[in-house]
């Protein structure tokens, strides 16, 4: 049973550059989270989705957007890339009451903006 | 913005010993939950304890979850190489459905 997949792997982009990270979830999940992770720091969560809308959003600017497809797989899209956006990306799928349960990650998308 | 803060930050211990990290949080909460993370990849869920349990036990793991001071917990009890690792806790809302994660505890296990 397939677990979480991400990518890609890695990704090397331009400050004011555009970026798009997938991420298909675990059998049998339903909702999908996006979380950024800073060098050192925990993750940090970004936004939600369940049947195709975004439920929840964290503190995040709208340059961080997203979206997901009727098979439950999910994008985050960046827009004009800063700096600062370089992080490993990760994300976690669950049922919609995953919080109960806890969640499965991904291995995570390495993101370096230059 | 963090949930708040583990302690310690690192550690350093011997193969065989007991690893124990504390980690506090702020805001309510309806379970704090337990990852691992090895090396910057993913993170491995480990353990989930609920806001009226106490205590969790799962194989060499062992939770505590105090509300009353907003804390918790992690024993890992005989520990091995390979549970060398970074640990974070994370606090999880079924109102808002996201988790909160504390900065993580580096744990160093020596062989």
């Amino acid at each position: 049973d397939a677990g979480v997949t991400q990518s890609p792997t890695h990704l090397i982009k331009t400050r004011g550059q555009q970026v798009t990270l997938r991420c298909s979830p675990k059998s049998g999940h339903d909702t999908v989270s996006w979380y950024q992770q800073a060098l050192g720091q925990g993750p940090q969560f970004i936004f939600q989705y369940y049947e195709e809308e975004e439920r929840q959003r964290g503190n995040f600017p709208d340059r961080f957007s997203g979206h997901q497809f009727p098979n439950y797989s999910s994008e985050l899209n960046v827009n004009a890339l800063l700096l600062g956006d370089s992080a490993l990306y990760l994300c976690a799928s669950s049922t919609f009451q995953g919080v109960r349960d806890g969640y499965t990650f991904g291995s995570g998308t390495r993101l370096t903006v230059v | 913005s963090q949930q708040g803060e583990e302690d310690p930050q690192a550690l350093s211990i011997q193969e065989g010993e007991n690893a124990t990290m504390n980690c506090s949080y702020k805001t309510s909460i309806n379970n704090l939950q337990w990852y691992r993370q090895n090396s910057g990849r993913g993170l491995v869920h480990l353990i989930l304890i609920r806001s009226n349990e106490r205590e969790k036990h799962s194989g060499r793991l062992r939770v505590t979850l105090d509300t009353s001071k907003k804390s918790s917990s992690l024993l890992i009890t005989a520990s091995r190489a390979a549970d060398t690792a970074s640990y974070f806790c994370a606090g999880g809302s079924s109102n808002t459905g996201k988790l909160i994660f504390g900065q993580g505890t580096t744990l160093q296990v020596k062989p």
